[in-house]
């Protein structure tokens, strides 16, 4: 059951640069995204959130785009630094609250 | 630290035993999730529980796994007759009643030896 895909395993940026993280879903009864963010031997930490009624949502650093028709979210780092070198999960929730996780992207930002 | 309690973090059995996690959610959530990460996987849905009901359990496997999350007391994941298919990192999450954003545990690291 893949009804969220994150289709890159990894991804490597200079340190500085932006970093894309991106992130597709096939339900159309998800309605709020989120991105998690991990290291080895902890649980995921939440990151920002989009509610489908936006397209973006920025913190900081971290951005997150929506569009609604493709069935893609985007989460945008920048500039990217070394200690935001982890995994990243991507997430969609429906509203009776089931909540699914792609597979990760595994950022390294490189110094 | 209210924050989502699991224990154990680190768990070791024998095939043909049994394993139980326990999760407490964040004071004053009702919903908990479980997830399961492989070695080298991303995170797998399995169970989600409300207080004393089990909302979608489709991503359990349908033997030797069970989850409950009674009226008092945390969240308890069982795993009867353990293999070594089983050894993966568990996630509980948890989130309140207009949840959008659940929390995640530390984790229970399960080894079946």
């Amino acid at each position: 059951d893949q009804q969220v895909k994150q289709n890159s395993p990894s991804l490597s940026v200079q340190e500085g640069r932006i970093s894309i993280l991106n992130c597709d879903y096939t339900n159309s009864m998800f309605d709020y995204f989120l991105w998690y963010k991990k290291y080895p031997a902890e649980g995921p930490t939440f990151l920002i959130s989009i509610s489908s009624i936006k397209d973006k949502n920025e913190d900081g650093r971290f951005t997150v785009f929506l569009n609604k028709s493709a069935k893609h979210l985007s989460l945008h780092i920048v500039p990217s630094q070394p200690g935001d070198s982890a995994v990243y999960f991507c997430a969609a929730r429906a509203q009776n609250n089931d909540m699914r996780f792609g597979a990760g992207t595994r950022l390294t930002v490189k110094p | 630290n209210a924050g989502v309690m699991q224990n154990p973090r680190h768990l070791v059995r024998r095939r043909g035993q049994e394993a139980r996690l326990r999760c407490s959610p964040m004071k004053g959530h009702s919903h908990v999730y479980w997830y399961r990460q492989l070695p080298e996987e991303g995170l797998k849905f399995m169970v989600y529980l409300q207080k004393e009901n089990i909302i979608d359990e489709s991503g359990m496997p349908k033997e030797r796994f069970s989850a409950e999350f009674p009226k008092e007391g945390p969240s308890i994941l069982r795993i009867q007759q353990v293999v070594r298919g089983d050894s993966a990192a568990y996630f509980c999450a948890s989130s309140g009643e207009a949840g959008n954003t659940i929390y995640f545990g530390e984790g229970s690291w399960l080894t079946v030896v």
